[in-house]
Order: structure tokens, then sequence, then C-alpha cells
């Protein structure tokens, strides 16, 4: 079956801190990672990942895919409030069907 | 362009009852995928429709089933509602299989 983690599952930080979130996974035919993050209802795209070692970055952002050691991680530099929300990694898999299999998420909250 | 839309937006059923949920796709996008959310965890894969059929299942019961229609939207049907059921259930379209936009959600209460 396959299977997503994430690490932490909250964190709490001040403005300006920078974060690292983690996510490991063990899947079968990976496609793609995945990271979304959701503030109230719908989960919002930020980044797909589909190879190793290249980083992804999106303003203060940024994500890296480590295929061998099976994990990525996403980093939040100089967090605002705004940043506040539940990070979510999914890994894409499948043959001619593909599915995302999603952790549980990390909640992050950023306080003024 | 309205994006992905879901309907209703909440809703409160008893258990042993019977619900029904809708979603429209994004222009352009065939195929529908619906996912459960309870609180507290990371959305979960229920089924994915494409060309009207059925093309995957994740681990869930009969009790749910689905429907796409000509028009690709879709629907999601519960029977024999639990308390365990409560759940945001989010709709995600895409052309073919790739690059899912998620609705709102439903955000369905059981007591």
């Amino acid at each position: 079956e396959d299977k997503v983690v994430q690490s932490p599952l909250s964190l709490v930080v001040h403005e300006g801190d920078t974060v690292t979130l983690n996510c490991s996974y063990e899947v079968t035919n990976f496609r793609s990672l995945l990271w979304y993050k959701q503030e109230k209802k719908a989960p919002t795209f930020l980044f797909m990942l589909t190879s190793s070692g290249i980083e992804k970055k999106s303003g203060r952002l940024s994500s890296i895919l480590d295929k061998k050691e099976l994990f990525s991680i996403l980093n939040i530099t100089a967090t605002q409030t705004g940043d506040s929300a539940v990070y979510l990694c999914a890994v894409e898999s499948g043959g001619s069907n593909y599915k995302l299999t999603f952790g549980k998420g990390t909640l992050l909250t950023v306080n003024p | 362009d309205a994006g992905v839309t879901q309907s209703p937006t909440h809703l409160i059923k008893t258990r042993g009852q019977q619900v029904t949920l809708r979603c429209s796709p994004k222009s352009g996008h065939d195929t529908v995928s619906w996912y459960q959310q309870a609180l507290g965890q990371g959305p979960q894969f229920i089924f994915q429709y494409y060309e009207e059929e059925e093309r995957q299942r994740g681990n869930f019961p009969d009790r749910f089933s689905g429907h796409q229609y000509p028009n690709y939207s879709s629907e999601l049907n519960v029977n024999a509602l639990l308390l365990g059921d409560s759940a945001l259930y989010l709709c995600a379209s895409s052309l073919r299989f790739r690059g899912l936009i998620f609705g709102p959600g439903t955000r369905l209460t059981v007591l």
C-alpha cells in the first residue's frame, strides 16, 4: 500500500523564521511528488517534483526531491502570517491511471 | 473560468441516511476524482471517473458510489451514512489524469 509520511505534524514559528517541512514516501510506480497549501478548503498547488536534486522555487518557497532516499523537503524563508496553513505532500503513482496519495499534512502557524 | 465547483457547501445528515454530492469540473477537464478528508488528516482517494467509467478506486466500501455524466460532471453517493463519514469531500478535475485542480469541497456532518 502506498504511504506518505509528513513531519512535523504541527509547527509554530515567529514571523521571519525559516521553516523546513519533511515528506517521506513509499509507493509503487512513482510518477511525481506534489506540495499543496490548504488554508480553508481547497488545496492549492505549489510544486510538482519529478527529478532528484533539482530545486523548484517560487518566491520564498522552495522544494527539492531525493528519489534515492525517497523524501522531499519544502522550505519557507522569511515566514509571514499569511503562510499559516496546512501543507500537504502527495505522491502521484500508478500505471495507466494516476492517483494521489496524501500525507496527513503539516499545520504551520506563523505568529506576528 | 469558474474552476471546479461543488455543491452543496455544507450538509447535515443523520446516521442511516443517504447523500449525493455534486461536482462540475474545470472547463476543458475530462477526469474527476473524489477525496475524503477527515479532520486533521490528509485527503484520502475515493475513486476516479473518466469517460463515464470508474477507473480507479481507493479503499472505501461499496456504500460509496459515483457517476460521471457526458458533460463530465460527477456525483458522489454515500448510502447508510455512519458518524465516521463526517468529513470534507473534495472533488478534483484534470485533463486525462494529471494536473489535479481541487474544488472548494463539501463539508458533510453526520449526526
